[in-house]
């Protein structure tokens, strides 16, 4: 049974450019949650799609979007890229109920030069 | 919104050693609480949670945590660590019919043999 699987693994892209993520979530998991990890930091939560519609989100503007597909399956993007967006994007993926473990990810390790 | 609190960030030991990691949230309701590690290259692995119920719970690889709702702490320990221990450790928290997580800063612990 895979986990949660995220590609790429390692990404560089420039200042102001868009970037796209993506997420497939462990099986039997509907809800896929995305999560920002600057170094030495927690992950900070950015937003959560479930039904392929967002349904929640963080404090983070809006070049931060996201998709999910009707396998439930997810991208998330970013449009003009700062420097301050490097850091590690984590997915996490887990079952619509209460009281449920998100399962993550390795991550995607996004650097912006 | 909740929020958590880790302290001494970096942790160093020596093996067989005792280990115990603080962790304080800020939120008046009920919550679910989390202890997460993350080995060196790998992804975030969920140690132990709870939920509800008895307030010390065990988690694999000989951890467990207490829950004291009265000082909102869910501290985590181990009697006796190995090498194999050294890792972040990320204490998380969210409440219940929301698994939006909210983490703390971690904890890089190094065992040193």
């Amino acid at each position: 049974d895979a986990g949660v699987t995220q590609s790429p693994t390692h990404l560089i892209k420039t200042r102001g450019q868009q970037v796209t993520l993506r997420c497939s979530p462990k099986s039997g998991h509907d809800t896929v949650s995305w999560y920002q990890q600057a170094l030495g930091q927690g992950p900070q939560f950015i937003f959560q799609y479930y039904e392929e519609e967002e349904r929640q989100r963080g404090n983070f503007p809006d070049r931060f979007s996201g998709h999910q597909f009707p396998n439930y399956s997810s991208e998330l993007n970013v449009n003009a890229l700062l420097l301050g967006d490097s850091a590690l994007y984590l997915c996490a993926s887990s079952e619509n109920r209460d009281n449920t473990e998100a399962f993550f990810g390795q991550g995607t390790r996004l650097t912006v030069v | 919104a909740q929020s958590v609190s880790q302290h001494n960030h970096h942790v160093i030991l020596s093996e067989a050693a005792s280990l115990e990691l603080g962790c304080n949230y800020s939120y008046g309701g009920t919550v679910n609480l989390f202890w997460y590690v993350q080995y060196p290259g790998q992804h975030l692995q969920l140690l132990l949670k709870y939920f509800s119920g008895d307030p010390l719970v065990k988690g694999i690889k000989g951890f467990e945590a207490e829950f004291i709702k009265s000082k909102f702490s869910f501290n985590l320990r181990k009697p006796s660590v190995q090498w194999s221990d050294t890792a972040e450790y990320f204490c998380a928290v969210n409440a219940p019919g929301n698994n939006r997580l909210a983490f703390g800063k971690g904890n890089q612990v190094v065992v040193i043999p």
